[in-house]
């Protein structure tokens, strides 16, 4: 079956404890990317990533990175997590933009609190 | 700036028939979708738009002018499930996403 998995789906941690969450894709897709998600601002990106080892930020990439080691993954790091990356996360994959439909598909989100 | 506007809330009537409107201001376009989410889900595909003109899926379609930058989604016999927030998003010159903000649809029987 096709599907991106993120681990944990829920997260309550306390501010400056270093985080990861991972994301997972079995589709092949080149194109990643991690989006936040807040009442009332729809999706911001964060980071994308078009290809292994090739990252760029989105719209507010402060407080987190990224890495593309390999294809199907693409974990999001908190190195030092504050109360206002508080939100839902949501990683999602697709084939290059301008190289098919473009539809992206994702993961089933991960809700973080930093206390 | 780039920007995608639409309606924050709609309210609609079960068997009914709802628009929602998109208008958007990009640096280029190559493409428009729209999105389903429900609450406390992942957003999921629902149309893709990249030619002026209307694309129909069942009982959604989508519509599409790019002269006047603006779309709509359509949905037709309005079932309680239909209630959800719905997500334009515009792929610009840079094959970025920009999301809008949603309209969240409320079915009322």
């Amino acid at each position: 079956e096709a599907q991106v998995t993120q681990n944990p789906r829920y997260l309550i941690t306390v501010t400056g404890k270093k985080l990861t969450v991972t994301c997972s894709q079995n589709m092949n897709h080149e194109y990643m990317s991690w989006y936040r998600q807040d009442p009332g601002l729809g999706l911001r990106q964060i980071y994308y990533s078009m290809n292994v080892e090739v990252t760029d930020k989105g719209d507010v990439p402060e407080g987190y990175k990224v890495s593309r080691k390999e294809k199907r993954n693409f974990p999001l790091i908190l190195e030092s997590p504050s109360p206002n990356q508080t939100s839902l996360y949501f990683c999602a994959s697709s084939s290059l933009p301008g190289q098919g439909t473009d539809t992206q598909y994702f993961g089933p989100g991960t809700r973080l609190t930093v206390l | 700036g780039q920007n995608i506007d639409q309606p924050t809330e709609m309210t609609a009537t079960e068997g009914a028939i709802v628009q929602i409107n998109c208008t958007y201001q990009t640096s280029g376009f190559n493409g428009l979708f729209w999105y389903q989410q429900h609450a406390g889900e992942a957003p999921t595909f629902l149309s893709y738009n990249v030619l002026d003109g209307l694309e129909e899926k069942g009982r959604f379609s989508s519509f599409l002018s790019r002269s006047k930058g603006y779309s709509y989604l359509l949905l037709k016999e309005l079932q309680m499930k239909d209630s959800a927030s719905y997500l334009c998003a515009v792929l610009d010159s840079n094959y970025q996403l920009i999301w809008g903000a949603g309209t969240k649809l409320i079915i009322k029987p």
